[in-house]
């Protein structure tokens, strides 16, 4: 019940196009949902996050899609570049008031490639 | 304007050894969370800590680990008895309070065992 499903493990896409992942929660107790960005040999960097109340946000270049009912959220990365390449993972918490203490539950990762 | 520190970056111990990671929180942050990073798999929470506390240790494994998180200092993660299978990635993070969602990662520690 506490797993996030990420998807595709590896993605490749040209310079210029839309890269999307997506993500699927058992935990319908889940309202908050970070994706990170890692690149080799550092820490995981926040993204962008949402919270269920919302159906989309948007960041630059960054898009996160919610669907509630489903249990799923994606990741858009728009004109991707070269320097977008990296792993991306999703996570999802439980609010950090309450006593799950906002500990992540990380999807498995995705290993994005941006050929220029 | 430090971000979160975490030393040493990377780590070699040898079977039956004991390997302590720490990790430095941003400033102001109170609250500190371990995770740990296998091979090709995304990070799995270990523990959650505030000043003096240990509040949720769930994800630690029963034996050979523990965490701390003193008054003055910083985070200390140690693994006893280190075994092949604790090769990993740890990462620590900080928030800035309880209510507060945003964590912030450090760099890692690499730990190898040999």
């Amino acid at each position: 019940q506490q797993q996030v499903k990420q998807s595709p493990q590896s993605l490749i896409v040209q310079k210029g196009g839309i890269s999307i992942i997506n993500c699927a929660y058992e935990n319908t107790a889940f309202d908050y949902f970070p994706w990170y960005q890692q690149f080799p040999g550092k820490g995981p960097a926040l993204l962008i996050a949402i919270r269920p109340d919302v159906s989309e946000k948007k960041e630059g270049r960054f898009t996160i899609s919610f669907n509630k009912s489903a249990k799923q959220f994606s990741l858009h990365i728009m004109d991707s570049q070269p320097g977008d390449s990296a792993t991306y993972f999703c996570a999802a918490s439980i609010s950090a008031g309450g006593t799950s203490y906002g500990k992540l539950t990380f999807g498995q990762g995705t290993i994005l490639t941006v050929h220029p | 304007n430090a971000g979160v520190m975490q030393n040493p970056r990377h780590l070699v111990r040898r079977r039956g050894q004991e390997a302590r990671l720490r990790c430095s929180p941003m400033k102001g942050h109170s609250h500190v969370y371990w995770y740990r990073q296998l091979p090709e798999e995304g990070l799995k929470f270990m523990v959650y800590l505030q000043k003096e506390n240990i509040i949720d240790e769930s994800g630690m494994p029963k034996e050979r680990f523990s965490a701390e998180f003193p008054k003055e200092g910083p985070s200390i993660l140690r693994i006893q008895q280190v075994v092949r299978g604790d090769s990993a990635a740890y990462f620590c993070a900080s928030s800035s309070g309880l209510y507060t969602d945003t964590q912030y990662f450090g760099p890692g520690t690499r730990l190898t065992v040999l």
